[in-house]
C-alpha cells in the first residue's frame, strides 16, 4: 500500500488566492482527518470524516476553510481566500475503526505570501 | 476530551540512559490512548494504541502503560539511542472517532 497520499507537497501562493489541498486515504480506512501543524497550537484537528460524512468540523478556523470527501478515496481541503496566517503544514490522516492507529500523509507545506 | 497535558515539554538524555515521560488526560469519556513518534520534517508515526486500564505495550526498547481511572499514561525508552530523538505525542480519544493530540515531549539524545 502506498500509504496516505497528499498533494501538493509544497504550495506557495499569494494572499487572496484559492488553495486546494488533496488527500487520498489508505484503501479500506473509513475515517479521514485533516490536521494543521503550527508552532502555537501544535497538531490541531480541523475536521474529520467517517464513511465520507463530515462528523466534526469544529476545528475549522473560519468560513474561508471548507472540506469535502466525495468518495472513500479522495478528500479536499480548500482555503478561499487564503491569508498569510494560513501558512502551516497541513496533514491528512486515515484510520480503520476506533481501536486502530492513524496513518499520516507526508503533509502539504503551505506558504501564503 | 480537550485537555491533554504532556510533560516535560523537552528532555535531554544521555545516550544509553533510560527515560520516561507522561501524558495526562481527563478520565471521563475515555476510549483509547494513542502514542506517536514524530521526527523533524517527517509525519507522525504510530507507536501504540491502548484501550484497557492497566494495559502495557512494548515495541523494542519503547514501552507504554495506561491508567484510565486516574487519566495518565507513561512512555518509557530503555537505553536511549540517537535515533530516538523525536517528539513523542500522546492523543486520547473519547466516545467519538476523533483523537486530540497533546503538544508533545521533545526528546534530544546527547551522544
Amino acid at each position: 500500500d502506498a500509504g496516505v497520499i497528499q498533494s501538493p507537497r509544497h504550495e506557495v501562493t499569494e494572499m487572496g488566492q484559492e488553495v486546494t489541498l488533496r488527500c487520498k486515504p489508505i484503501s479500506g480506512h473509513n475515517s479521514l482527518f485533516w490536521y494543521r501543524q503550527t508552532m502555537m497550537r501544535g497538531l490541531e484537528l480541523l475536521i474529520y470524516f467517517n464513511n465520507n460524512v463530515p462528523i466534526d468540523d469544529s476545528g475549522m478556523p473560519e468560513d474561508r476553510f471548507s472540506a469535502k470527501m466525495p468518495n472513500a478515496s479522495f478528500s479536499t481541503l480548500k482555503i478561499q481566500p487564503s491569508e498569510p496566517r494560513d501558512s502551516a503544514v497541513y496533514f491528512c490522516a486515515s484510520r480503520r475503526g476506533r481501536d486502530n492507529e492513524q496513518f499520516f500523509g507526508p503533509g502539504t507545506r503551505l506558504t501564503v505570501l | 476530551i480537550l485537555n491533554v497535558e504532556q510533560s516535560p515539554q523537552s528532555l535531554h538524555v544521555q545516550e544509553g540512559d533510560s527515560t520516561n515521560f507522561t501524558c495526562s488526560f481527563p478520565s471521563s469519556n475515555f476510549y483509547a490512548l494513542h502514542w506517536y513518534r514524530w521526527e523533524t520534517a517527517k509525519s507522525p508515526e504510530a507507536l501504540f494504541v491502548m484501550t484497557l486500564n492497566g494495559d502495557e505495550k512494548k515495541k523494542g526498547r519503547i514501552s507504554a502503560t495506561l491508567n484510565t481511572k486516574e487519566g495518565y499514561s507513561y512512555l518509557y525508552i530503555k537505553g536511549s539511542q540517537p535515533e530516538d530523538s523525536a517528539t513523542y505525542l500522546c492523543a486520547p480519544g473519547g466516545g467519538d472517532d476523533k483523537i486530540i493530540f497533546g503538544k508533545g515531549t521533545r526528546l534530544h539524545i546527547l551522544p
